[in-house]
């Protein structure tokens, strides 16, 4: 079975602040790892995905995330934070092949402050 | 190239009463997966379909059934409506086929549901 594990519903920064998100998995299969975003009153938007090859992997609006298979972790990284980066993160895992179920973690919120 | 689209975007039923809610996924896509988010918590997969029959169910009754159209188009029914089932409906589009995006889901803005 998978499942998702987020440490921390609430997280804190300052602009211009680094922000940590993170995100440990359970899988019995390869993962593929993913992060959407969702902005109050809307639907999920996909940050950034892990399938295979490069663990570092690049998403929009500067953040990144690294699949650390030792670790079993795929936290979500920005260096500096922005005002408009104020959200819900969800990671997600699924089995090889994106189009399989979804299973989420329980979601981070993340409040930027001046 | 056009997005999942999901309507209504809300909705206010009262217990035990039925709901459809309607979904089209996004263009080139022929895989529709909904997912139910209550409150403060993330995402649970209900069903997938794909090629017009259900492909995958999770820890949800029976009262919540499903359509996937020729178009792959999609609906969502949920019959004997009960106040947990208060929550926001998401659909989420994806292509099996291989040599399309088989690697994402894309969602839409989701159908927010009220039960009174």
């Amino acid at each position: 079975a998978q499942s998702v594990t987020q440490l921390g519903s609430h997280v804190s920064v300052s602009e211009g602040a680094l922000v940590l998100l993170r995100c440990n998995y359970s899988s019995s299969v390869p993962p593929y790892l993913f992060w959407y975003v969702q902005y109050p009153n809307q639907g999920l938007q996909l940050l950034l995905k892990y399938t295979t090859g490069a663990t570092l992997v690049k998403g929009i609006n500067g953040f990144e995330a690294e699949f650390k298979k030792s670790e079993t972790s795929f936290h979500l990284t920005k260096p500096s934070a922005h005002m408009s980066d104020a959200a819900e993160y969800f990671c997600a895992v699924s089995k090889s092949g994106g189009y399989n179920k979804l299973i989420f973690g329980a979601g981070t919120r993340l409040a930027v402050h001046p | 190239e056009t997005g999942v689209t999901q309507s209504p975007t809300h909705l206010i039923k009262t217990r035990g009463q039925q709901v459809t809610l309607r979904c089209s996924s996004q263009s080139g896509h022929n895989t529709v997966s909904w997912y139910q988010q209550a409150l403060g918590q993330g995402p649970q997969f209900i069903f997938q379909y794909y090629r017009e029959e259900e492909n995958g169910r999770g820890n949800f009754p029976p009262r919540f059934s499903g359509l996937q159209f020729p178009n792959y188009s999609s609906e969502l029914n949920v019959n004997a409506l009960e106040l947990d089932d208060s929550a926001l409906y998401l659909c989420a589009s994806s292509s099996r086929t291989s040599g399309g995006d088989t690697d994402t889901q894309y969602f839409g803005p989701g159908t927010r549901l009220t039960v009174l």
